[in-house]
């Protein structure tokens, strides 16, 4: 029972750099998050996506790109890693209800510590 | 002004102790309410949903008042084990999305 997990678990990595944080899923669940968690802000959304190929800018997106090619994956990439891209980087998904379409409950992945230098 | 905004804490608390906790959030229109437990450097879990007319859940329970715009969680008899940040959580259901506060931190003392 997998759940979802995240890849790397730890990175550093140098200013410009490009970096791409991995996510999966094995449950199926249609809608997927990308999450940053800094002291003095608590968690806020990158960005999300309802199903595959469909995705959408959440609070926080500039210097982000997603992508969902497949429904149980959803990387994160960081374009040109800035400092203030340190942080650390959860992913969730919850799955579609039938009745409103969209589940209230989210389960995290075990998070990304991202250090840029 | 925050969405959702809580007191950080910390609370420090001796065991058996009863601690409450505040949220208020500000939309109106926000329909479900959550709290989420966060361990040290680990990833955050649901806890409970919030109703309307209040729910317990053994040693914790949560209220709502609407009117005000007001969340809270009681725990009673607080354990080593729920030294915790616990996350106060407002869902947009138009959007899909959870917007989080910043966290409460207890700590339990022997």
């Amino acid at each position: 029972d997998a759940g979802i997990t995240q890849s790397p678990r730890y990175k550093i990595t140098e200013t410009g750099r490009q970096v791409t944080l991995m996510c999966h899923q094995t449950w199926s669940h249609s809608y997927m998050f990308w999450y940053r968690q800094d002291l003095g802000h608590g968690l806020r959304l990158i960005y999300y996506s309802a199903a595959a190929d469909i995705t959408d800018k959440g609070e926080v997106p500039d210097g982000y790109v997603v992508s969902r090619s497949k429904t149980e994956n959803f990387p994160l990439t960081l374009e040109s890693a800035t400092r203030s891209q340190t942080s650390v980087y959860f992913c969730a998904s919850s799955e579609r209800l039938q009745t409103s379409g969209i589940s209230e409950t989210q389960y995290f992945g075990p998070g990304t510590r991202l250090l840029v230098l | 002004r925050k969405e959702v905004e809580q007191d950080p804490g910390p609370f420090n608390v001796p065991e058996g102790a009863t601690v409450a906790f505040n949220c208020t959030y500000s939309n109106s229109a926000s329909q479900s309410f959550f709290w989420y437990r966060q361990d040290c450097r680990k990833e955050p879990k649901l806890l409970m949903s919030v109703y309307s007319s209040g729910n317990e859940d053994g040693r914790f329970t949560a209220q709502l008042n609407r009117a005000s715009q007001y969340i809270s969680l009681l725990i009673r008899d607080s354990k080593l084990s729920d030294s915790a940040t616990y996350l106060c959580v407002v869902y947009s259901g138009n959007t899909g999305k959870l917007i989080f506060g910043q966290g409460t931190t207890l700590q339990v003392k022997p």
